[in-house]
């Protein structure tokens, strides 16, 4: 059973298409997040929602937009894609607030633009 | 700022034997947790180990274990008796632990660790 789960696992498309990638999480965390790593393998949180509300919004163009339906759901929708954007995106949830509320991750989707 | 260090972009090992993969940081904070993921080829990211920044006692975990120096702001990783499996980039990361709704957890850049057969 798969605690996280990322569709699609790759995405190639064209620069200015607009895409969306899927998380799911089975683990009842109310805690999700988005991460992205980039060819250097440098790891960067984006988006962090606590029960549906968006909690951490790191500098990410406004392309990029977050929803939650509800807090086993958040997906990742971003509009008129850049070169730039090509990286691994990586979902992740946790349970709650509390100090040590581990982070598990999804297997990544690799974004390529072409 | 907190800011996480790992000066080793490259580490190699040979099977059987053990490996130590090096991580500091910076926090003017005197209570946090710090975190090594490991991340295989998979891509898939997995929790190794965590120590909370007020427990003396460095924390183990099988084969893995950490060498926690708080006043030197430095968080280790010995990986023992290696196995080809261990193979992976290797990620240190740091949160605050009282931070409100700031609960982001702070990331090295990572370590590739190759085990040679």
């Amino acid at each position: 059973d798969t605690a996280v789960s990322q569709t699609p696992k790759y995405l190639v498309t064209q620069m200015g298409n607009d895409k969306s990638i899927k998380c799911e999480q089975n683990l009842g965390h109310d805690t999700m997040y988005w991460y992205k790593q980039d060819s250097k393998k440098f790891l960067k949180i984006m988006f962090s929602y606590n029960n549906k509300e968006l909690i951490i919004n790191e500098t990410v163009p406004n392309r990029f937009s977050p929803k939650s339906p509800d807090k086993a759901h958040l997906n990742l929708h971003i509009n008129s894609l850049e070169l730039g954007d090509s990286a691994v995106y990586f979902c992740a949830s946790s349970q709650g607030w509390g100090s040590d509320n581990e982070q598990f991750f999804g297997p990544g989707t690799r974004l390529t633009v072409l | 700022a907190q800011t996480v260090t790992q000066s080793q972009p490259e580490m190699s090992v040979q099977e059987a034997e053990t490996v130590t993969l090096s991580c500091t940081y910076d926090t003017s904070e005197s209570d946090y947790y710090l975190f090594w993921y490991k991340q295989p080829p998979s891509r898939q990211m997995i929790l190794v180990i965590r120590q909370e920044a007020y427990k003396q006692q460095n924390a183990t975990e099988n084969r893995f274990s950490v060498n926690f120096q708080k006043a030197a702001k430095s968080f280790s990783l010995k990986i023992s008796d290696s196995q080809l499996g261990d193979a992976a980039m290797y990620f240190c990361a740091y949160r605050r632990t009282h931070a409100g709704n700031n609960r982001k957890l702070i990331w090295g850049l990572g370590t590739s660790l190759a085990v040679n057969p």
